[in-house]
């Protein structure tokens, strides 16, 4: 399979713990996004990469929220001292180069803050 | 500001009949895309459809229609011949080409189609 593809795909944790998730994206699209959708919304744009920088991070990302892609390859997500505000689903999609190209998107990891 | 409107959070559809999903934007960019999502219940996105906004003819693929009036700023989804599978969440979204290509989606629509 060489669609986009994300870790864990559920994590319950106790509030004011820390997480971290992981995207790997297709391979040869160097574009690559982090979306957070609640329940009965639509995703919502939280950051974005082109090859290993970070070129745009949304309001939404607070300073608890840190997203890395090393090497422009796989992302990471982490988010530290979870508040129950954080339960969602966190989704990540890539692209080719040009921006007007459709984004893929990965099956999400689904986040639940207790 | 960027905006997608879905107007209709609920859709009812007999199987193997027609439905519009209505999509609205709002943004004075030129260079834009429209898009459509199906999401099921399992919660992954899948892409359907997409419209550039230089594009003349409306995007078609398979049952799936973009109805693309570009004076009106509506990109509605046509589905023919509805099937059973096709009961699920859709998205409208735009992506803002100078703006890296960010996604901007509406509320969705939720549809289920009837045997």
């Amino acid at each position: 399979d060489t669609g986009v593809s994300q870790d864990p795909r559920h994590k319950i944790t106790k509030r004011g713990q820390n997480v971290t998730f992981r995207c790997d994206p297709i391979s040869e699209h160097n574009r690559l996004y982090w979306y957070r959708q609640t329940l009965g919304q639509g995703p919502e744009f939280l950051t974005y990469f082109q090859n290993e920088a970070q070129l745009e991070k949304s309001r939404l990302l607070s300073d608890r929220f840190s997203a890395e892609r090393p090497k422009g390859s796989f992302s990471t997500l982490e988010i530290q001292r979870t508040e129950q505000g954080d339960s969602a689903m966190y989704l990540c999609a890539s692209s080719p180069r040009q921006p007007s190209y459709e984004q893929y998107f990965g099956p999400g990891t689904r986040l639940t803050v207790t | 500001a960027q905006k997608i409107t879905q107007t209709q959070p609920g859709m009812f559809v007999q199987e193997k009949e027609a439905v519009t999903l209505d999509c609205t934007y709002d943004t004075s960019d030129q260079s834009y895309g429209l898009f459509w999502y199906k999401q099921p219940s399992s919660g992954e996105m899948i892409f359907l459809i997409y419209q550039g906004s230089y594009d003349e003819q409306n995007a078609t693929e398979g049952r799936y229609s973009l109805n693309f009036q570009k004076a009106r700023k509506s990109a509605n989804l046509v589905i023919s011949a509805s099937q059973l599978g096709d009961s699920a969440m859709y998205f409208c979204a735009m992506s803002l080409w100078n703006q890296g290509g960010k996604l901007i989606f509406g509320q969705g629509t939720e549809l289920s189609v009837k045997p």
